[in-house]
C-alpha cells in the first residue's frame, strides 16, 4: 500500500538532547514538508523540500533541521536549540500532479522528559 | 491577525442534523481550498478540494467558495457520530508549492 509512514509514534526527549523523526513515502511525491501542531494552533510549517538535495526553512524553522538525500525520505531532527518542543509533528508529501493537495503521515508525538 | 481564523468550537450537534463550518482568510491571493478530517492524535485526511469560487459535492458534504467575501464553508449533510472530528481548513495560492495554509480547525462532536 502507498502512503506515508512516521515513526515512532511517540518519542521522549531529554534536556540537551537532539532527537530525529522519521518520515517515508513510497508515494514518488517530489515534495515533502515537515509541520507542527501545537492544541489550539492548527498546523505550522518548519521546512519543505521541493527536489532531492534541497530543501527551504518555513516559518518556525528555529530549532529544527533536515535533510533530503533520497526522494523517498525526509527526517526532522529536533535540536537542543528548540526549547518547547512538545508538540504532534506531522509530515506530509504532494504529487507534482496533484495539484496542491497534501497527503500526511499519521504523526510523531514529541514530549520532554 | 492570523490569514486564516476558524472558530475552534468545540461544535455539538444531535446525530441527523446538518452541519457548517467555516473559515475566513485575508489573502486574496489564495486559489485553492481545502477541508480535512483529524480524527484524535491521527493525520489529517482530505475531505474536500475546490480550485476557485464554486460548490462542489461529494457525498453528504458540501464545500462552498466564496472569493468575493473570503469565505468558505463545508456542509456535513446527516452527520453521523463517526464525523467526531477536527476539521481543518486550508488554503493556497498554488504558486510554487510552498505549502499549505492552515486554520485552526474546528472540533465537531456529533452526539448519538
Amino acid at each position: 500500500d502507498g502512503g506515508i509512514t512516521q515513526s515512532p509514534k511517540y518519542l521522549f526527549r531529554k534536556e540537551g538532547q537532539n532527537v530525529t523523526l522519521s518520515c517515508e513515502q513510497n508515494l514518488n511525491h517530489d515534495a515533502m514538508y515537515w509541520y507542527r501542531q501545537d492544541p489550539g494552533q492548527g498546523l505550522r510549517l518548519i521546512y519543505y523540500s521541493q527536489i532531492v538535495n534541497d530543501f527551504q526553512k518555513g516559518d518556525i524553522a528555529e530549532g529544527y533541521s533536515v535533510s533530503r538525500e533520497k526522494k523517498e525520505s525526509f527526517p526532522l531532527t529536533v535540536t537542543s536549540a528548540q526549547k518547547n518542543p512538545t508538540a504532534f509533528y506531522l509530515c506530509a508529501s504532494c504529487s507534482p500532479v496533484g495539484g496542491e493537495k497534501l497527503f500526511f503521515g499519521s504523526g510523531t508525538q514529541l514530549s520532554v522528559l | 491577525q492570523k490569514e486564516v481564523e476558524q472558530d475552534p468550537g468545540p461544535l455539538s450537534v444531535p446525530e441527523g442534523a446538518i452541519v457548517s463550518l467555516n473559515c475566513t482568510y485575508s489573502n486574496s491571493a489564495f486559489q485553492y481550498f481545502m477541508w480535512y478530517r483529524q480524527y484524535s492524535r491521527k493525520g489529517p485526511e482530505l475531505l474536500m478540494y475546490t480550485y476557485s469560487s464554486g460548490n462542489k459535492e461529494d457525498g453528504r458534504f458540501t464545500a462552498q467558495v466564496d472569493k468575493s467575501s473570503k469565505y468558505i464553508s463545508l456542509f456535513i449533510r446527516d452527520s453521523q457520530p463517526s464525523d467526531s472530528a477536527t476539521y481543518l481548513c486550508a488554503m493556497t495560492r498554488g504558486t510554487g508549492r510552498r505549502a499549505l495554509t492552515f486554520g485552526s480547525g474546528t472540533r465537531l462532536q456529533v452526539q448519538p
